[in-house]
């Protein structure tokens, strides 16, 4: 399995605005996932993109996916103080569940 | 519905010691994961066990052993503790696919 690499590693917005951070990988992938870790907590599975998926929404976040450039891009809309956390992919694919993290992007949230 | 719990919530231990940390899935799953999440990093994957085997190893020392018993439950222990084990660990609980990924809280351990 291959670790995903986020960017940027930080992100300081204001509330209601948007916010996208990337995730790259280096080899092929059958699906990729996002997951949100609040402040040192576990992990929440947000969503999963399938390789012949180009784009997937669920509420305001939207996944893209480009195969072509072996890259991912999570946004989050009218963000809300409550989405400060950090955030990771994982492009292992979930073949017998083993994860694999970079080390995430610190999204910031500001009231 | 319970999720993943995981036990105890903190810890503190000193170089050398062995330390036992334990977790219970989320009803319905049978697959459990550990792990490592030192400050600063994302999780990196200490090892999985289904029908109490270990299926997968990360790359961590035999010094990290676990444990699966028939009710799913997990533990997963560190002899000869270091001062860089001291991190967040984490457990998951999962289907055999890998589908369902649930994670626990996590365990907070110093070692001092």
């Amino acid at each position: 399995s291959q670790q995903g690499e986020e960017d940027p590693q930080a992100l300081s917005i204001q509330e209601g605005e948007n916010a996208t951070m990337n995730c790259s990988y280096k080899t092929s992938i059958n699906n990729l996932q996002w997951y949100r870790q609040n402040s040192g907590r576990g992990l929440v599975h947000l969503i999963l993109i399938r390789s012949n998926e180009r784009e997937k929404h669920s509420g305001r976040l939207r996944v893209t996916l480009d195969t072509s450039k072996k890259s991912s891009s999570l946004l989050i809309t009218a963000s809300r103080a409550a989405d400060t956390a950090s955030y990771f992919c994982d492009p292992g694919g979930t073949s017998y569940g083993k994860l694999t993290f970079g080390q995430g992007t610190i999204l910031t949230v500001h009231p | 519905d319970a999720g993943v719990t995981q036990s105890p919530t903190h810890l503190i231990k000193t170089r050398g010691q062995q330390v036992t940390l334990r977790c219970s899935p989320k009803s319905g799953h049978d697959t459990v994961s550990w792990y490592q999440q030192a400050l600063g990093q994302g999780p990196q994957f200490i090892f999985q066990y289904y029908e109490e085997e270990e299926r997968q190893r990360g790359n961590f020392p035999d010094r990290f052993s676990g444990h699966q018993f028939p009710n799913y439950s997990s533990e997963l222990n560190v002899n000869a503790l270091l001062l860089g084990d001291s991190a967040l660990y984490l457990c998951a609980s999962s289907f055999p696919d890998g589908y369902g990924y649930t994670f626990g809280s996590g365990t907070r351990l110093t070692v001092v």
